[in-house]
């Protein structure tokens, strides 16, 4: 099971654009790579996930180099709602495995005004 | 459909009373799972329906722990005899066979404080 590593925490001002990056070093290869937002008492959310080079929504955009042993999130222009803990999780979702994925601490960003 | 409903919200409960929380998934969405998160930390897998049948325990589930899931619907988690280490958040998530490209859902969850 891979596992990742991520700042605990950050800082950041509003309109900003944020980027936190996750590593996992022994990422497999039908591993993806899959972001959740979570605010105080409540539970995650679903934010993004990829498997290789780029992929933007509306929210986010996340990076992942050739060596997928790291990503990045990247959020444009935050506001203070994006205040939150950001969890970075690796795992191969499509063999049924998703209850395994291990959770880390996750990044707790902080936007200033 | 109103995403993943669980109730209640926050329990406040004595040491050595019996609980159970209530968790409604996405109505197509047939994997269910339940964790808890402790303050600061990020959740832990407790355990996994696939439809009605629960198909992994971790660990961490003792034998006061017990779930549910009958006709492959809602799911109770039930505990018995709390302990003050029981306190946290209980945190419900549904997704769908076969992988998602959307990950879970997860519910608001259910806040634990044992007394």
């Amino acid at each position: 099971l891979a596992k990742t590593t991520q700042p605990i925490s950050m800082d950041s001002y509003e309109g900003q654009e944020v980027n936190i990056t996750c590593s996992h070093n022994n990422i497999a290869t039908n591993d993806y790579i899959t972001w959740y937002q979570q605010f105080p008492s409540q539970g995650p959310r679903f934010i993004i996930q990829g498997y290789k080079t780029k992929v933007t929504n509306e929210v986010a955009s996340l990076f992942i180099p050739a060596d997928r042993k790291s990503s990045t999130l990247s959020l444009p222009r935050v506001s203070l709602s994006d205040t939150a803990v950001y969890y970075c999780l690796v795992g191969d979702i499509y063999a049924g495995n998703n209850r395994k994925l291990i959770w880390g601490l996750g990044t707790s960003l902080a936007v200033n005004p | 459909d109103t995403g993943v409903s669980q109730d209640p919200r926050h329990k406040i409960t004595k040491r050595g009373q019996n609980v159970t929380f209530r968790c409604d998934p996405i109505s197509e969405h047939n994997r269910l799972y339940w964790y808890r998160q402790t303050l600061g930390q990020g959740p832990e897998f407790l355990t996994y329906f696939q439809n009605e049948a629960q198909l992994e325990k971790s660990r961490l589930l003792s034998d006061r722990f017990s779930a549910e899931r009958p006709k492959g619907s809602f799911s109770t988690l039930e505990i018995q005899r709390t302990e003050q280490g029981d306190s946290a958040m209980y945190l419900c998530a549904s997704s769908l066979e076969g992988g998602t490209n959307y990950g879970y859902t997860f519910g608001s969850g259910t806040r634990l404080t044992v007394v």
